[in-house]
């Protein structure tokens, strides 16, 4: 099946700086979304991407469909202590139809912003 | 509007025991779908359903785990009987036709 490389694992940075993390994968890909984790909750989707090149914002983050359709990344813009978190890239399963009703996930990336 | 509810949010039980995880999906919503997150593994799918309909099971892990979909509006994944390496938080989702999932807050769960 496919698999997503999603880097880094995890970032320590200063309260203001931006962040950036981003995520491969083997096969195209025709959907990319990136959830966020808190603490002792469920995931929460923050972006989805639907075309190739595609950059979309939402407030502070922004996010991007690589040209190549096998990556995509996320930026967080001005980090705030409630940034911390656990953040996921995922794409469909089914990469022929791009649905995103089966999703694969990638292994996350620990973001904690210092004061 | 309410959002996927899990039941219960935590549950300890020592091993051998039966183990019912609940989960009420949003409203209209046509695909449910059951998630284990460790540590180890991430997150890994168990089952998802289609209008009460289980699609696949692949990602259950045995025999032990087993879903069911009795109505629109209610699921359950069951344990039995439990172990202690089925300690994880269980999470459940929905979404409607090809849209993002929605998930609940899980059910962290462990096994003594």
């Amino acid at each position: 099946g496919q698999q997503l490389n999603q880097s880094p694992q995890s970032m320590f940075i200063q309260e203001g700086e931006d962040v950036s993390m981003n995520c491969t994968s083997s096969s195209i890909f025709n959907t990319w979304l990136w959830y966020k984790q808190d603490p002792g909750e469920g995931p929460v989707l923050l972006i989805a991407l639907y075309k190739a090149g595609e950059l979309t914002s939402n407030g502070r983050l922004t996010a991007q469909f690589g040209i190549t359709r096998k990556d995509s990344f996320l930026n967080i813009s001005a980090s705030i202590p409630s940034d911390v978190g656990i953040y996921f890239c995922a794409g469909p399963v089914d990469i022929s139809s791009g649905s995103a009703r089966q999703l694969t996930f990638g292994s996350g990336t620990q973001l904690t912003v210092l004061p | 509007d309410a959002g996927v509810i899990q039941s219960p949010r935590h549950e300890v039980t020592e091993m051998g025991q039966e183990v019912t995880l609940r989960c009420k999906p949003i409203s209209g919503h046509d695909y449910l779908f059951w998630y284990r997150q460790t540590m180890m593994r991430g997150l890994e799918l168990l089952i998802y359903f289609n209008n009460n309909v289980p699609i696949d099971d692949s990602g259950m892990p045995e025999d032990r785990f087993s879903a069911k979909m009795p109505n629109a509006s209610f699921s359950t994944l069951k344990i039995q009987p439990s172990e202690p390496r089925d300690s994880a938080v269980y999470f459940c989702a929905s979404s409607f036709f090809n849209q993002p999932q929605h998930f609940g807050d899980g059910t962290r769960l462990s096994i003594l």
